[in-house]
Parts: structure tokens; C-alpha cells; sequence
């Protein structure tokens, strides 16, 4: 299958501040997705992003399938912000299945 | 916006015991998919399903479970004899196709006793 890394594996941030999370994955990907899974488990999509950049509010992503890396920026972090955040991307090759990535846990303190 | 939906929220069962997770995906989709999360752990694949049948299973899909589509709006996974590792978080999610994102229900918290 395909490997799916993320980095860092824990972020801290002072409420206000700005992050970058990234993204490596091992093939050539016809779906990638960034996902938050809150503290009650949901898992609240954020981006479609198989190529390109985008934003939605806060948060934008960006996402160079020839480099084989997606980076997702949070600007402004709030506490709400706080919880995991998972990458996670398909084969290119089947009928859809995600590998997700480890993902990284980002404490934003007030 | 329309959503995927999972009952129940939360399940507890005694091992051995059948269990059945109910997900019903986003209506004119065509691709359904199971996933799990161990406690801690990241998300992994378990079964994909289009046109009626298994697309694509995982390693960890084995006799233990299957899926159906009983009628035009619910999907479901069965575990036929639940262990202590079935315990996990269960994510039901629906895609209009193949390649397009792909829609997360709540999930469907499984606890074996």
C-alpha cells in the first residue's frame, strides 16, 4: 500500500499563534484528505486536496502531488482548534481506499 | 449539508457476541467504506463496497465480519463472534465515487466486554 507520514507528531502552541502540518506519502495519489478528529472522536473533514491549494477560513492547504506532500497551515489557532489531525490518501490505483497517517496532536493553550 | 449517519453511538457487547453497526451513507452515493480506530491508533481500512459487492478488503477484514446493503439506504457491518480486540471506534463514510472525498459518519464506539 501506500506509506503515509506526518509531521511533527505533537504540536503545542500558545492560543494565536500559526502552524504548519505536514504531509509525505509514498505514491502517486488520486484522493488526499485532511481530516480533525475532535475530542469525541468525529472525524470533521476539512479539505479534498489531491492537488492545489485551498482555504476555508483559518485554515488552508496546499498539496504537490509531484513532490508527494501536502501541507495544511492553521493561522490564528484557537483552543477549539486542539485535536488530532489526520492526513490521509489513496492508492491512486483502487477504488478509493485511505491510508491515513499517524496524525498530529496539536494542544493550543489560551 | 447531507450526512453520513452511524447507530448506535456507543455499543457494548460481551465477547462472543454478534454485533451489528448500522451506517446510513449520504443518498446518491455509490461507494461505501468501513474503517477502525484502536484506541490511540490511526485509522485503518477495513472493507470498501460498490454495486452491490466487496470492492476491496483489508488483512483485518477476515470471516469474523461481512456487509450488506439490506435495502436502498442502510449499510451495515457484522462482527460474528466479537473479541476483546474488536474494541475500536467504527467509521461508516460514503463517496459519490471512487475517486471523490470521501464523507465520515460520527462513528460507532465498540466496546467488548
Amino acid at each position: 500500500g501506500i506509506q503515509v507520514e506526518q509531521s511533527p507528531p505533537d504540536l503545542i502552541l500558545q492560543e494565536g499563534a500559526n502552524s504548519t502540518l505536514r504531509c509525505n506519502f509514498s505514491d502517486s495519489v488520486n484522493n488526499l484528505q485532511w481530516f480533525h478528529q475532535n475530542p469525541w472522536g468525529q472525524l470533521i473533514n476539512l479539505f479534498y486536496i489531491p492537488s492545489g491549494t485551498k482555504q476555508n477560513g483559518r485554515l488552508s492547504a496546499t498539496t504537490v502531488a509531484t513532490e508527494r506532500y501536502s501541507l495544511l497551515y492553521i493561522s490564528s489557532s484557537q483552543t477549539t482548534d486542539s485535536g488530532v489531525y489526520f492526513c490521509a490518501a489513496d492508492r491512486g490505483s483502487t477504488l478509493g481506499r485511505l491510508y491515513f497517517g499517524r496524525g498530529t496532536q496539536l494542544t493550543v493553550w489560551p | 449539508e447531507p450526512e453520513v449517519t452511524q447507530t448506535p453511538s456507543h455499543q457494548v457487547t460481551q465477547m462472543g457476541q454478534e454485533v451489528i453497526l448500522r451506517c446510513v451513507p449520504i443518498s446518491n452515493h455509490l461507494y461505501f467504506y468501513w474503517y477502525r480506530q484502536i484506541l490511540g491508533q490511526k485509522v485503518e481500512f477495513l472493507v470498501s463496497f460498490y454495486n452491490n459487492e466487496i470492492s476491496e478488503k483489508s488483512e483485518i477484514f477476515d470471516d469474523q465480519f461481512s456487509v450488506e446493503r439490506p435495502d436502498g439506504s442502510n449499510f451495515t457491518l457484522k462482527i460474528r463472534s466479537t473479541k476483546l480486540e474488536d474494541s475500536a471506534m467504527y467509521f461508516c463514510a460514503s463517496s459519490a465515487q471512487g475517486i471523490q472525498p470521501q464523507h465520515f459518519g460520527d462513528g460507532t464506539r465498540l466496546s467488548i466486554l
